[in-house]
């Protein structure tokens, strides 16, 4: 079935640090990939998304390639701040067209600490 | 202009109360979801509803039933409330669109069943 692996957390940097969370899937079909967001004690937010091979998803300074050769979707960001430190969730979604059984199948998360 | 709304935030009952909780969207979408979060932040699929027809149930307990009264509301009742039932349910919608659907999620209720 559908999966997704995210690397094990707590991942802790220094402010200005370059940051990458590694994210590979297994998926049958052509699966959209996403990144979401959760800051504490507030609800998932979308960080970015590419629905194609190739594509690359940007959003506040993060940015991930959807490599199809590689089933990877790696998040980075050339310098973190604290303001970044969250949980973030890899995700897929492969949906059935001509209907709508588009479930996300969600990575484990991984926590971001980033230190002043 | 809150796109994704659940009420309440925070619910804390007992075992073997049966409680509901509520979600609206204001975004047009013909898509809403239910999502568990356990206590390690893993996130699961529970419900999906299209147009208010079922489309999803992810081998859920019977005593969790989704209701869709209409597109912009999918609500959550859960009977005889157990321990294991405590964790963060997140509603969620997207619009059917071929080439993918983006998810957009409320902020949480946090049921806590002691």
């Amino acid at each position: 079935g559908n999966s997704v692996t995210q690397m094990e957390g707590p991942v802790t940097l220094s402010e200005e640090a370059f940051l990458t969370i590694n994210c590979t899937y297994t998926a049958t079909g052509y699966p959209s990939l996403f990144w979401y967001v959760q800051y504490p004690g507030e609800g998932l937010q979308l960080l970015l998304k590419a629905t194609k091979a190739d594509d690359k998803g940007s959003n506040k300074g993060f940015e991930a390639t959807y490599r199809k050769e590689t089933t990877s979707f790696h998040l980075e960001k050339g310098s973190v701040q604290v303001s970044d430190s969250a949980v973030y969730f890899c995700a897929l979604s492969d949906p059935n067209y001509g209907g709508a059984t588009n479930k996300l199948i969600f990575g484990t998360g991984t926590l971001l600490a980033v230190q002043p | 202009d809150t796109a994704v709304s659940q009420t309440p935030k925070y619910l804390v009952t007992q075992m073997g109360n049966d409680k509901s909780i509520k979600c609206e969207q204001n975004l047009g979408h013909d898509t809403m979801y239910w999502y568990k979060q356990d206590s390690k932040k893993f996130l699961k699929i529970m419900f999906s509803y299209n147009n208010k027809e079922l489309i999803i149930n992810e081998t859920v307990p019977n005593r969790f039933s989704p209701k869709s009264p209409d597109k912009a509301h999918l609500n959550l009742h859960i009977n005889s409330l157990e321990l294991g039932d405590s964790a963060v349910y997140f509603c969620a919608s997207s619009q059917t669109v071929a080439g993918g659907h983006t998810q957009y999620f409320g902020p949480g209720t946090r049921l806590t069943v002691l």
